[in-house]
């Protein structure tokens, strides 16, 4: 079956702008994960929905990020303002959910350039 | 939070040897650890997990190891093959939150 799929896979945006980013889950999938991942770095969490409710949201960087899930499966997140130290490659990924063992399946990411 | 710290960043072998990667944690909450493997363009893509009652798994040519009490785990990857090069990240959790390495890129020279 199809895996995640993340949209668009590349954007380049001026300073000061608003861009969404989008994410499907795998179908049936009830956990929703964003991460972003700096160049040569390693994955940072930003927030976690289960369903459409999003318990944690401490780990996005500053309140010009915002998520939202819809259905319990499309996601978008949505940066204000943007600036340049944004840029990074934004990933998203699925578990089942029923566990906080079940597996992550990660898409392609998003990456995004900030000029 | 928890602070999770992987070594060494660039890891260079011949195929054949063998890999091992080092990751050290913080909080002594994190019970799930897993691993993944990221290749150019694409996401990480899990190939072992352990949880914290466990002190060791193996699946194949690919081991994790486990000290609660030191608070650090090992990838253990033998006879490398090519297609083995790659970033690898581990990661710690607790409940829902992922604390992921810095990473550690691996290079199989045939």
């Amino acid at each position: 079956g199809a895996g995640v799929s993340q949209s668009p896979s590349n954007k380049v945006t001026e300073k000061g702008k608003d861009v969404e980013l989008r994410c499907d889950p795998i179908s049936g999938h009830t956990a929703l994960y964003w991460y972003r991942q700096s160049l040569g770095q390693g994955l940072e969490f930003l927030i976690y929905f289960q369903g459409n409710s999003a318990p944690d949201k401490s780990g996005l960087p500053s309140d010009r990020f915002s998520a939202e899930r819809t259905g319990g499966s499309v996601s978008t997140l949505t940066i204000q303002r943007t600036q340049q130290e944004d840029s990074a490659v934004y990933l998203c990924a699925s578990s089942l959910g029923k566990r906080a063992t079940d597996t992550q399946y990660f898409g392609p990411g998003t990456r995004l350039t900030v000029l | 939070g928890e602070n999770v710290e992987q070594h060494p960043s660039t890891l260079s072998v011949q195929e054949g040897d063998s890999a091992v990667i080092k990751c050290t944690y913080s909080d002594s909450a994190s019970n799930y650890f897993p691993w993944y493997k990221q290749e150019l363009g694409k996401g990480p893509q899990l190939i072992i997990d352990i949880r914290s009652n466990v002190g060791e798994k193996k699946d194949q040519r690919i081991a994790v190891t486990l000290n609660k009490t030191a608070k650090h785990f090992s990838l253990h990857i033998t006879e490398t093959q090519p297609e083995d090069s790659a970033v690898y990240f581990c990661a710690a959790s607790d409940f829902n939150k992922f604390y992921f390495g810095s990473g550690t890129k691996l290079n199989v020279k045939p």
